[in-house]
């Protein structure tokens, strides 16, 4: 069993839609999470990071953790053809330690 | 702007020959990463490093080896390249904890897609 766990997808969802992306994970130590973006041909890029349990929000995007659940999610309002890109989510175990990424969603938004 | 560089985009290389990836970051980090991304299986880490001449494996370093002589420069090297090892490769930079406003950002470069025929 793979110690973080994403659907690859592809995730495809019309222009405007709401889209919700979710990994989960094995190890309750994990205390840090994050959502990377990576654009085709590109390296990731950092979008959100959250510490322990609870929500985050910048602009469009909302990134929940559910510690109990072993469960993280990034939601994504008013999808735009500009956040077609593969998202990789990301965890940590003490500050400053390696992360352990899921295999990454592939999400498609159509205009 | 943090920026990572990898000297190539694009490789092509011959079963057993050696193969040396670099990665240069302009932000003084102290550590670096590298990774493979393979589709299904996401990234991977091979080795990474704390400081300068310290190295620690990663998740799958078989076959592969680094080196860190300056604090930019954090070296991949395939000693003897295999078709297994056809994949992309990223590396990583980030600074030491506390100094990121509590942010454990890693940031990386473009990739190096190596293909080993």
């Amino acid at each position: 069993q793979k110690e973080v766990e994403q659907d690859p997808g592809p995730l495809s969802v019309p222009e405007g839609a709401i889209v919700s992306l979710n990994c989960t994970y094995s190890n309750s130590a994990f205390q840090y999470f994050m959502w990377y973006r990576q654009y085709s041909r590109k390296g990731p890029e950092l979008l959100m990071y959250t510490y322990s349990s609870g929500n985050k929000e910048d602009g469009r995007f909302t990134a929940q953790v559910d510690k109990s659940s072993k469960y993280i999610s990034l939601f994504i309002r008013d999808s735009q053809p500009s956040d077609s890109a593969t998202y990789l989510c990301a965890m940590s175990v003490n500050y400053g330690n390696k992360l352990v990424f899921g295999a990454g969603t592939i999400l498609r938004v159509k205009s | 702007d943090v920026k990572v560089t990898q000297s190539s985009r694009y490789l092509v290389k011959r079963t057993g020959e050696k193969v040396f990836l670099e990665c240069v970051q302009d932000m003084d980090h102290e550590n670096m990463f590298w990774y493979r991304q393979d589709p299904g299986l996401g990234l991977r880490l091979i080795y990474f490093s704390y400081d300068v001449k310290m190295k620690e494996k990663g998740d799958i370093p078989e076959g592969y080896s680094v080196s860190r002589e300056k604090k930019e420069r954090f070296s991949l090297i395939l000693e003897s390249a295999s078709t297994n090892q056809t994949s992309m490769y990223l590396c990583a930079s980030s600074p030491p904890p506390g100094t990121q406003g509590g942010t454990d950002t890693q940031y990386f470069g473009p990739g190096t897609r190596l293909t080993v025929l």
